[in-house]
């Protein structure tokens, strides 16, 4: 089945430091979408890339597909703490219709 | 719209008992699924389904049943609890299918003594 890396599994970072996580493939991927979890909270869908080389931004998040489409990235400008939690990607699984997770990337914000 | 609900929010469980999570959503989706949450282990997905009557596994299936008599509902039943099923569970819900926006619910943090 699909599997997918994410790193780094824990990210400590002072405020107005950029951030960023990734996840990575061995097979193409048809799409990935990422989440947000906050601490004590559920995951929350942040955005889905499709396209091959594919950039999105959302305020100071910077979401792209690798032209292969086999990795994804996810940069943060400038944390601040609110962006405290966990980012998740998801990709479907190419063998059926099941969304995997990848082992998230947790995000802290020193002030 | 309430969303995704799950219920209980919190269980305490021995070990050998059984019990069932409930999960339900009123949004009119047609795909549902279970998470389970464990530190360092991400999202694993335990059962999904496509639709009423149909469900199938995910990566992390044993020791859990499911089933889909509507659309609406999708509990997921521990059929002899052990230690390892301590953990957080989600319920997430999408319009069509595992390429949609997957809502999720607030969890149940499952101890199994």
């Amino acid at each position: 089945g699909q599997q997918v890396m994410q790193i780094p599994q824990y990210q400590h970072v002072q405020e107005g430091e950029d951030f960023t996580t990734y996840c990575n493939s061995s097979t193409t991927l048809s799409n990935i979408q990422w989440y947000k979890q906050r601490p004590g909270g559920h995951p929350v869908f942040l955005i889905q890339l499709v396209k091959s080389g594919e950039v999105k931004k959302q305020k100071r998040l910077t979401f792209q597909f690798g032209e292969a489409k086999k990795n994804s990235s996810l940069h943060i400008t400038a944390t601040q703490t609110t962006d405290v939690g966990t980012y998740f990607c998801a990709v479907r699984d190419n063998q059926g219709g099941k969304l995997i997770f990848g082992q998230g990337t947790e995000l802290s914000v020193k002030p | 719209n309430a969303g995704v609900t799950q219920t209980p929010k919190f269980q305490v469980l021995k070990t050998g008992q059984s019990m069932t999570l409930q999960c339900a959503q009123d949004m009119n989706h047609e795909y549902m699924s279970w998470y389970r949450q464990d530190p360092g282990m991400g999202l694993r997905l335990i059962h999904y389904s496509v639709g009423a009557g149909i469900t199938d596994q995910g990566e992390v299936p044993n020791g859990y049943n499911v089933s889909r008599s509507t659309t609406e509902d999708f509990p997921l039943r521990l059929l002899s609890a052990a230690p390892s099923q301590t953990s957080v569970y989600f319920c997430a819900s999408s319009y069509s299918g595992a390429v949609d926006t997957q809502y999720f619910g607030p969890g149940t943090r499952l101890t199994v003594l």
